[in-house]
């Protein structure tokens, strides 16, 4: 099952401008990580933020958690055509058994256009 | 320092016949995991092996299996293919699978079942 739904779906917006991006999870996490994904090849990993903390910046990209409303936000400032792919986030939590999984959103289908 | 690769890249395969599919993590990484992707559900969690052992597994039939060399390289198998196991399949490592860690995707094999 899901643990992280991204919103909006889909998102298009013109190069220069940023990008806004949610995902809301549903139980108790250890962290969330941020992953880029270009069309129908391996995701890559963008940024990742603890649950103890609340704001992260790594070039142009912030994150934001709110563990209380249990969403985070990334923000893809001064966007590039480049930056045209699906953004996933996803929660890391403990299992049953002890161990850790991600656990992966829908994602967000970004276009920017030149 | 290469990259976490697998192959083949793509496949095509009929309805009843069986597949393996083969990840080779990073270099030091013991931790490998396995996910499904379609259109339709998103990123699923298959399962985690770390050090020849499966530490975690998702909610796939048990037609979905899999293992891990000493190594670190790992396979999946699928048994008895259906129309509907047709997806991406996406494997990923890092150095422990815990707590905080980064996860390394490959760019994955497309499987079709016709």
């Amino acid at each position: 099952s899901q643990q992280g739904e991204e919103d909006p779906q889909a998102l298009s917006i013109q190069e220069g401008e940023n990008a806004t991006m949610n995902c809301s999870y549903k139980t108790s996490i250890n962290n969330l990580q941020w992953y880029r994904q270009n069309s129908g090849r391996g995701l890559v990993h963008l940024i990742l933020i603890r649950s103890n903390e609340r704001e992260k910046h790594s070039g142009r990209l912030r994150v934001t958690l709110d563990t209380s409303k249990k969403s985070s936000s990334l923000l893809i400032t001064a966007s590039r055509a480049a930056d045209t792919a699906s953004y996933f986030c996803a929660t890391s939590s403990f299992t049953q058994g002890g161990s850790e999984k991600l656990v992966f959103g829908k994602g967000t289908k970004l276009t920017v256009n030149p | 320092k290469a990259g976490v690769t697998q192959t083949p890249r793509y496949l095509i395969k009929t309805r009843g016949q069986q597949v393996t599919l083969s990840c080779s993590p990073i270099s030091g990484h013991r931790s490998v995991s396995w996910y499904q992707q379609t259109p339709g559900q998103g990123l699923q969690f298959l399962f985690e092996y770390f050090s020849e052992t499966q530490r975690n597994k998702g909610n796939f039939p048990g037609r979905f299996s899999g293992r891990q060399f000493s190594n670190s390289r790992s396979e999946m198998n699928v048994s008895t293919l259906e129309l509907g196991d047709s997806a991406l399949y996406l494997c990923a490592s890092s150095l422990t699978g815990g707590l905080n860690t980064e996860a390394f995707f490959g760019q994955g094999t497309r499987l079709t079942v016709v």
